[in-house]
């Protein structure tokens, strides 16, 4: 199976940062990765798929990018909406694998 | 508006069986793949199942070949996941998940999950 490692685990940025968090594929995955924000208590939403193109809905705040085995998911001016833990999951081959996730918090 | 609605999560003992289901509306349910995804409580998110379509594919993760069945009835639009020999690390909250369409596809929309609770 594809193994997905994300870093960092968790992060704390103020309003206004520039976050970047970053997804890494054991085997060359082409740019089948998807970005998921799961706010607490809620259900995951896809944010990001093919991984550069933005969900219907999403702020452009959020950018995807990458390509084979390393992949990044940026987001543009923090705010106070976004804290959420972030997936990311391939689907170049079954079984989906998820990433660990990334928690990000306000500081 | 997409709306997925699991049900038939509960309390069970380790080693029966428990039977899922979700609604869905909102979409044409024949035309997309359905998958189940899980996430045990304070953890991160575990895809279980997928079926086609015409659940002519069916897949697993190897955790639960073998114990689950998923399938589904297009004229109902339902989903179901049939849970054997549940345990303890079953224990969940599973997700109702749409795909965006064959069943190796970004997850789109997702229903807000039943519990299911594996204790003795």
């Amino acid at each position: 199976d594809i193994q997905m490692t994300q870093s960092p685990s968790s992060l704390s940025a103020s309003v206004g940062d520039r976050v970047t968090i970053t997804c890494q594929a054991s085997q060359d995955i082409s740019n089948y990765l998807n970005w998921y924000q799961q706010k607490p208590g809620k259900a995951p939403k896809l944010l990001i798929y093919d991984a550069a193109v933005l969900q219907r809905g999403v702020p452009s705040r959020f950018s995807g990018s990458g390509f084979e085995t390393d992949f990044t998911l940026t987001i543009s001016g923090l705010q106070p909406e976004d804290v959420a833990t972030y997936y990311c999951q391939q689907y170049d081959k079954l079984p989906s694998i998820f990433g660990p996730g990334t928690k990000v918090e306000i500081k | 508006e997409v709306q997925l609605v699991e049900s038939g999560g509960g309390l069970v003992q380790p080693g029966r069986s428990l039977r899922l289901s979700c609604l869905a509306s909102g979409f044409s349910f024949d035309e997309y793949a359905m998958h189940w995804v899980r996430q045990p409580p304070g953890k991160g998110l575990e895809w279980v199942s997928g079926i086609s379509w015409n659940s002519g594919s069916l897949v697993y993760a190897d955790s639960v070949k073998g114990r689950f069945t998923i399938s589904r009835d297009n004229a109902k639009n339902s989903l179901y996941l049939q849970m054997n020999s549940l345990r303890d690390e079953d224990m969940a909250l599973y997700y109702c998940v749409k795909d965006t369409g064959s069943v190796a596809g970004p997850l789109d929309y997702w229903g807000q999950g039943t519990l299911v609770t594996v204790s003795s």
